[in-house]
């Protein structure tokens, strides 16, 4: 098992520029989680997906963030247009159903926006 | 709305003390609770839950944690430290219903001296 794949690990962009965050999750997952990381606000929820359908984006900070899942297979978290306040360490994350079924995380995608 | 708090930052222990991370939670109904660790560079790796059962519940490497109802804590022990045991911990709950995210706390970060 690969376990969940983010890509880009890091990415420096200037303001302004697009940004597009990559995932794959464990196979057979039927939950897919983003999550954004800061020193000031921890680990926030930005959006979840259940069979590629998004259940609760109400954590997405602005209309500048989209997401969007495809397939069963990739996920992708897109920032347009970005700003230096983006710079975080975002996490995809994936479970199965089921009673208490646990989080796998990915190891993130560290955005630096000058 | 479900809630987490961990009311330190830093735990300090020397190795081959017990250690203890606090825990409280807030959530409506019964929760789902667990425990995460988080190496440097890397994403958040599952450490034990509690689903329900026996209120104490034991995880990877030695860690163990005890539910506790009434008080709303799940606090996360070890009974003997080790430097290697450095890392930032996070409590996590969500509700016992399907389709619920996972919320968590804001870290505490746990320095083991040698």
């Amino acid at each position: 098992d690969a376990g969940v794949i983010q890509s880009p690990r890091h990415e420096v962009t200037e303001m302004g520029q697009e940004v597009t965050l990559r995932c794959k999750p464990i196979s057979g997952h039927d939950y897919l989680f983003w999550y954004r990381q800061t020193m000031m606000r921890g680990l926030e929820l930005l959006i979840y997906f259940n069979n590629n359908v998004p259940i609760d984006d109400s954590g997405m900070p602005e209309d500048r963030f989209s997401a969007k899942m495809p397939n069963a297979s990739f996920s992708t978290l897109k920032i347009q247009p970005s700003e230096p306040r983006d710079s975080a360490v975002y996490f995809c994350a994936s479970r199965l159903t089921g009673q208490g079924a646990a989080l796998h995380f990915g190891n993130g995608t560290r955005l630096t926006v000058t | 709305a479900q809630s987490v708090a961990q009311p330190e930052d830093q735990v300090n222990v020397a190795e081959g003390n017990p250690l203890t991370v606090k825990c409280t939670y807030s959530v409506s109904g019964n929760p789902y609770l667990f425990w995460y660790v988080q190496y440097p560079n890397r994403g958040l790796q599952f450490l034990l839950k509690y689903i329900t059962g026996d209120n104490l519940v034991k995880g990877s490497y030695g860690f163990e944690a005890e539910f506790n109802k009434s008080q709303t804590s799940f606090h996360l022990k070890k009974p003997s430290a080790l430097v290697s045991d450095s890392a930032l911990y996070f409590c996590a709950v969500r509700e016992n219903q399907a389709g619920t995210a996972l919320i968590f706390g804001k870290g505490t970060t746990l320095s083991v001296s040698s």
